[in-house]
């Protein structure tokens, strides 16, 4: 069946520092592949995402690459801020329509 | 118009009895899907509507949690006698999308946290 494994957290990091989740992800065909983001109190919000191999979903920042050679799609930034402190969830979905999502990372952002 | 809303948002049930969850979707979504989320773990597929008809209820654990949707709009999730391990997030998504087309957005909403005692 498909899963998501990603980095186990909690990350924390200070305020300008680099960002990396790691996400690797096992499925049959061919999936989209999405990051999630969970902030205090709030619902799941989608942050980016990429439908096929090579492509590169960016947002607020944020990037990650679609590598079909070895499965991944990392969440990167440059350099994070205090308001990026979150959970964030790594997803795949396939032409089922259902999403298997991994169990969350949870960022913190000190100043 | 508004985003998917769920209710009630959070519900504590004594074990044994029945619970239903609503989700009100984004008018004129399609799909409508239906995840399970337990305490610092990822969300869980339960079910999966296109309109009205439930097209995979592969996730739901056991027979008796039972969802539908009759009208292909709001959308029910109930779950009889309640047992302990059903504490969870109940998280609710729906699309203009049909569960075929790759990349659209699923909007998700707050979820309900049920909590059984």
């Amino acid at each position: 069946g498909n899963s998501v494994t990603q980095m186990e957290g909690p990350v924390t990091l200070s305020e300008e520092a680099f960002l990396t989740i790691n996400c690797t992800y096992t499925a049959t065909g061919y999936p989209s592949l999405f990051w999630y983001v969970q902030y205090p109190g709030e619902g799941l919000q989608l942050l980016l995402k990429a439908t096929k191999a090579d492509d590169k979903g960016s947002n607020k920042g944020f990037e990650a690459t679609y590598r079909k050679e070895t499965t991944s799609f990392h969440l990167e930034k440059g350099s994070v801020q205090v308001s990026d402190s979150a959970v964030y969830f790594c997803a795949l979905r396939t032409n089922a329509g259902k999403s298997t999502f991994g169990d969350g990372t949870t960022l913190t952002v000190k100043p | 118009g508004a985003g998917v809303s769920q209710s009630p948002r959070y519900k504590v049930a004594k074990r044994g009895q029945d619970v239903a969850l609503r989700c009100d979707p984004i008018s004129g979504h399609v799909s409508l899907f239906w995840y399970q989320q337990a305490l610092g773990q990822g969300p869980e597929f339960l079910t999966y509507f296109q309109n009205e008809a439930q097209l995979d209820k592969s996730g739901l654990p056991s027979d008796r949690f039972f969802a539908e949707r009759p009208e292909g709009s709001v959308s029910t999730l109930k779950i009889q006698r309640t047992q302990q391990e059903d504490s969870a997030v109940y998280l609710c998504a729906s699309s203009h999308m049909f569960g075929g087309a790759l990349g659209y957005e699923q909007y998700f909403g707050p979820g309900t946290r049920l909590t059984v005692t």
